[in-house]
């Protein structure tokens, strides 16, 4: 959805280094969320964000910290980057609720060292 | 607790043949059910959703899904592959609490 974006869309760093990725909206969608892809698990929500200023943990939260100071951003951080946290982070987007559709961005590849 | 699985990781079918993606779930009150597609170096999209409305959904580029309550099925098909089918497609429940719960996904195949 050309409505989300995601940047960078590759990066690469190095073990204890702190990373932001950030996921910027155009569709004033109020629900926003950030997951990681890896092989053989599908996709697993690493924090959401129910509004500005209000975010919650999702199911693998640990190590990873959100922020989202405008409607617009959600942004995703890593403290102390690890090699475990190598993998494809995927930014969502949507109105919230159970028949909700979300709406995707184009993933970022990142690798740590 | 809301689980699915994704009863194959690959499924291989020759173009112009029927095409069969399982799933099922688990879930404790009547759920809601989606089929998200991952074409290959893309994003996610949505193919389908169920929201206790009719049974048979229709996705798009022709896919459709049944909700089979008593047997806590959503399978995914479609009459005819395509070449542009190939991907990875993704059956996935709602938690209840406005989270998505992701099965691991089915590559599907398609042979010329």
């Amino acid at each position: 959805d050309a409505g989300i974006t995601q940047s960078p869309r590759h990066k690469v760093t190095e073990t204890g280094t702190p990373v932001t990725l950030r996921c910027h909206q155009t569709e004033n969608h109020r629900y926003m969320y950030w997951y990681r892809q890896d092989p053989g698990h599908g996709l697993r929500l690493i924090h959401y964000s129910y509004g500005v200023k209000d975010t919650d943990k999702g199911e693998v939260s640990d190590g990873y910290s959100v922020s989202r100071s405008k409607t617009e951003d959600f942004l995703l951080t890593l403290e102390s980057a690890t090699s475990s946290q190598t993998s494809v982070y995927f930014c969502s987007g949507g109105a919230g609720g159970d028949t909700d559709t979300q709406y995707f961005g184009p993933g970022t590849r990142l690798t740590v060292l | 607790a809301q689980s699915v699985t994704q009863l194959d990781s690959h499924v291989s079918v020759s173009e112009g043949t029927p095409v069969l993606l399982r799933c099922n779930y688990s879930s404790s009150y009547s759920p809601s059910l989606f089929w998200y597609v991952q074409h290959p170096n893309k994003g996610l999209q949505l193919l389908l959703k169920y929201t206790s409305a009719a049974t048979l959904v229709k996705g798009i580029n022709g896919f459709e899904a049944e909700f089979k309550k008593s047997e806590t099925s959503f399978h995914l098909t479609k009459p005819s592959a395509h070449m542009s089918d190939a991907a990875e497609y993704f059956c996935v429940v709602s938690d209840g609490n406005y989270q998505l719960i992701w099965g691991a996904g089915t590559k599907l195949i398609i042979k010329p």
